[in-house]
């Protein structure tokens, strides 16, 4: 079936380095995957989204390319700020069934000063 | 902006009693869904409806059941809570035709503590 795979629970750096979180994902069907964002006490929110193959999508900073020959859709950014520090999720809508997400286990950033 | 509300926000239950989650969207997205969070499994996908009338099952609807009374509200019941069921619960909306990528928009989360 259908999966999502973010190898890494936390990563902790120091604000201004650049980021890269891990995503990869399983799907039989053509896939459209998403990074959503969560800081502390709030709800998920929508950061990026993305269909198509090799093309990069940036929003508030943040940029990542869908890869479908190697099945991933990391999340980058060149520049951490402290206030990038919250929970990402990365998600794929799965099989034909548009009106279901599957997420991934989320990805802790943790920027220090 | 989309706006998905939730009540209550914070709710303790006590073990063998009934519980009722309330979301309320004023985004008139056909498609509404309840979610769990718990540390280490993320957002996982316990009812979800269509539309007015319709609920369908996620990926762990034991123990829960869901309504769909209206497009703006969809509601998750849990009739005999356990303490398992301690987590925080999530609501979301959105569209879900193959358009505009399903994405869903959340309400603000409520606590649940089952002792």
């Amino acid at each position: 079936g259908d999966s999502v795979t973010q190898t890494e629970g936390l990563v902790t750096l120091t604000k201004g380095l650049p980021v890269m979180l891990n995503c990869t994902y399983q799907t039989t069907y053509s896939p459209f995957l998403f990074w959503y964002v969560q800081h502390l006490n709030e709800a998920p929110k929508l950061l990026l989204k993305s269909s198509t193959d090799n093309k990069r999508t940036e929003h508030q900073g943040f940029y990542a390319t869908l890869h479908k020959s190697s099945s991933s859709f990391h999340l980058q950014k060149s520049s951490v700020q402290l206030s990038d520090s919250a929970l990402y999720f990365c998600a794929l809508r799965r099989d034909t069934n548009a009106y279901k997400v599957i997420f991934g286990k989320g990805t802790h950033l943790h920027v220090l000063p | 902006e989309a706006a998905v509300t939730q009540s209550p926000r914070n709710k303790v239950a006590v073990t063998g009693g009934k519980v009722t989650l309330s979301c309320n969207q004023t985004n008139n997205h056909n498609n509404m869904y309840w979610y769990r969070q718990d540390t280490g499994h993320g957002l996982r996908l316990i009812h979800y409806s269509y539309g007015a009338g319709s609920t369908e099952k996620g990926d762990i609807p034991d123990g829960y059941k869901a309504s769909r009374p209206s497009q703006e509200n969809f509601s998750l019941i849990l009739e005999l809570a356990t303490p398992s069921q301690t987590s925080v619960y999530f609501c979301a909306s959105g569209e879900g035709d193959w358009g505009n990528y399903a994405e869903q928009f959340f309400g603000p989360g409520t606590r649940l503590t089952v002792l």
